[in-house]
């Protein structure tokens, strides 16, 4: 198994451009997760798909920012405009949400913006 | 309001001690608890769980236990080795959400040789 792939591993832009991220969750897993890591609030859920549908994006700190999963096997993050304080390292991850089974993560963008 | 906490940023050990990191909660509701390792630059990794149903699940090296009346879980490493420095993430998680997982903001550990 592949496990969970992100795209690109790092991203360097600058203030106001147009920033995606990308995902590709484990094949057969139903449900896809958005975290961002910050020092402050540690691992924070920006938004969750579950069967491609999105369940929760509360946590999505602005109308900036918007996510996708088109089929079960893409995701997209995108920020538009970009701003420095977006700059942190986005993580994805995906899960069968059936008996109670860990969260797989990818290993992350570091997206920084100047 | 963060609902898992881990209130100890950072934890030293020496080489062969015991480690262990704290974690508390505060959604009575939570029924799986986690955790993660993370290396720098890798995203986090799943170590070991328990379920509500337990207070304790033992995996080689690492114990996970679950106090439910104290809404507090730890996972002790005996013996601690250099290769177990990194961050370590709780997560909690409740069934009705479809397994939607809370993060603490993590702990940095260090085993010193």
């Amino acid at each position: 198994d592949a496990g969970v792939i992100q795209s690109p591993r790092h991203e360097v832009t600058e203030m106001g451009q147009e920033v995606t991220l990308r995902c590709k969750p484990i094949s057969g897993h139903n449900s896809l997760f958005w975290y961002r890591q910050t020092m402050m609030r540690g691992l924070e859920l920006l938004i969750y798909f579950n069967n491609n549908v999105p369940i929760d994006d509360s946590g999505m700190p602005e109308d900036r920012f918007s996510a996708k999963m088109p089929n079960a096997s893409f995701s997209t993050l995108k920020i538009q405009p970009s701003e420095p304080r977006d700059s942190a390292v986005y993580f994805c991850a995906s899960v069968w949400t059936g008996a109670n089974s860990p969260l797989h993560f990818g290993n992350g963008t570091r997206l920084t913006v100047t | 309001d963060q609902q898992v906490k881990q209130n100890s940023p950072s934890l030293s050990v020496q080489e062969g001690r015991i480690s262990i990191l704290n974690c508390d909660y505060t959604n009575s509701m939570f029924d799986y608890f986690l955790w993660y390792k993370k290396y720098p630059a890798e995203g986090p990794t799943f170590l070991i769980s328990i379920s509500s149903i337990k207070d304790k699940n033992e995996d080689g090296r690492f114990t996970v236990f679950l106090n439910k009346s104290a809404k507090h879980l730890s996972l002790h490493i005996v013996p601690s080795q250099p290769g177990d420095s990194a961050v370590y993430f709780c997560a909690a998680a409740y069934s009705n959400t479809g397994n939607q997982f809370y993060f603490g903001t993590g702990t940095s550990l260090t085993v010193i040789p």
